[in-house]
Parts: structure tokens; sequence; C-alpha cells
């Protein structure tokens, strides 16, 4: 079991690119989700899935976009990055039934 | 609306000493509680939950955590600190009423640094 993934590590863009991250989770779990990590601020919410083919806004969703076509994964995409994005991104997942996540290892985005 | 408040940024304990890091909630219902711990450059790792039952709740590493109602706080023990216990330690929290919310609500976290 890899449990959950994230690609790429590291990655930095310029001001105006655009770029998807992929998460991949390999546990069959039903939910998925996508937090960004700053300074002082914990972890907040960008998007979520509660199944295939599902997906909802969480705390700051402004700017990005999701997509669950499969069940193992979820791509959260920036179509048009700003240096307001630079930060670390962990996608989660779980169970339907368990309420403990799993994290991926993370994703440090910079934004020039 | 769900809340939680880790009211300390950062905690100092020597090594050997016992450790508490901080945690109160606000829910409407009862609570799901979480401890998750966060390594340098590393996603975060459970480490223990409260669901129901015990108010004391056993966990990873060693550490445990309290669950007071009264209070509305969770906060995290152990014993005996160690140094490899320095981390990021994140309180979450979610309400148990069912149809509300999947999504747990996290702290800001607490830097927990053990000295030697």
């Amino acid at each position: 079991n890899a449990g959950v993934t994230q690609t790429p590590k590291f990655r930095v863009l310029k001001t105006g690119q655009s770029m998807t991250l992929l998460c991949a989770q390999d546990m069959n779990h039903e939910y998925m989700y996508w937090y960004r990590q700053d300074p002082g601020m914990g972890l907040r919410l960008i998007h979520y899935s509660v199944g295939e083919g599902t997906t909802a806004k969480g705390e700051v969703p402004d700017g990005y976009n999701v997509s669950r076509l499969k069940k193992q994964n979820f791509l959260l995409g920036l179509e048009s990055a700003a240096p307001s994005q630079t930060s670390v991104y962990f996608c989660a997942s779980r169970e339907r039934e368990n309420n403990e996540q799993f994290f991926g290892p993370g994703t440090r985005l910079t934004v020039l | 609306a769900q809340s939680v408040a880790q009211p300390e940024d950062q905690v100092n304990v020597a090594e050997g000493n016992p450790l508490t890091v901080k945690c109160t909630y606000s829910v409407s219902g009862n609570p799901y509680l979480f401890w998750y711990v966060q390594y340098p450059n590393r996603g975060l790792q459970f480490l223990l939950k409260y669901i129901t039952g015990d108010n004391l709740v056993k966990g990873s590493y060693g550490f445990e955590a309290e669950f007071n109602k009264s209070q509305t706080s969770f906060h995290l023990k152990k014993p005996s600190a160690l140094v490899s216990d320095s981390a990021l330690y994140f309180c979450a929290v979610r309400d148990m009423r069912g149809g509300g919310s999947y999504i747990p609500t996290f702290g800001r976290g607490t830097s927990l640094i053990v000295h030697p």
C-alpha cells in the first residue's frame, strides 16, 4: 500500500501559468480533500469530494478547480497562478465509516 | 458551526518532563475529536481520536488525550517527553450530527519543542 501520494513534490510557476496537482490513493477511500497550509494559518480546506464524480467547495476555493473522474484520483487545478497561491498543498482521504484522515506528503508550490 | 482553538503557538518542555498541548472546541452537537502530528517536510499523521466512550483516549507514540465535555477541551498529553516528539501538532473537530459536515475543522497548530 502506497497510501496517499502526491505529484509533483515541488513546483515553481510564474504568475499566470497553469498547473494540475495529482493526488492518488490506493485504499479505496470514498472521501478526498485538498488543503493548503500557510504559516500561522493551519490547514484550510480548498475543495473536497465525497465520491467519484462529485466535488464541493471548501473554505478557500477561489482560483482553484478540482475533478474526481476516478475514485482513486483527485486533481487540483490552478488555471492562472497568483503569488497568493504560494503554499504547501496537502491531499487527504478517508473511508466513509472511519473518521481518520490519511494525508499525502505534500506539494510545495511557489508562484513568482 | 464548528471551531477549534489551540491557544499556544509553541510549547517548550524539557526531555523527560510531562507535556500538554491544549485544544478547545465548539460544535452544535456531539464532537468527533482528533489529534494529528506533522514532522518537518511531511504530511500529517493521525495520533488519536475521541468518538464516544472513555474520556481518556490512548494513541500512538505514548500520547493520550482527555475529553472534557464541560470544559469543551481535548488536551493532548504525554507523561515523559522525548526530543523526537518535537513537531507540529494539530487538533481537529467534526460535528457528529448526521447530514452535516463531512469536514473536520483544524486548529492552527502548536509547535512542540522538546529540549535535551
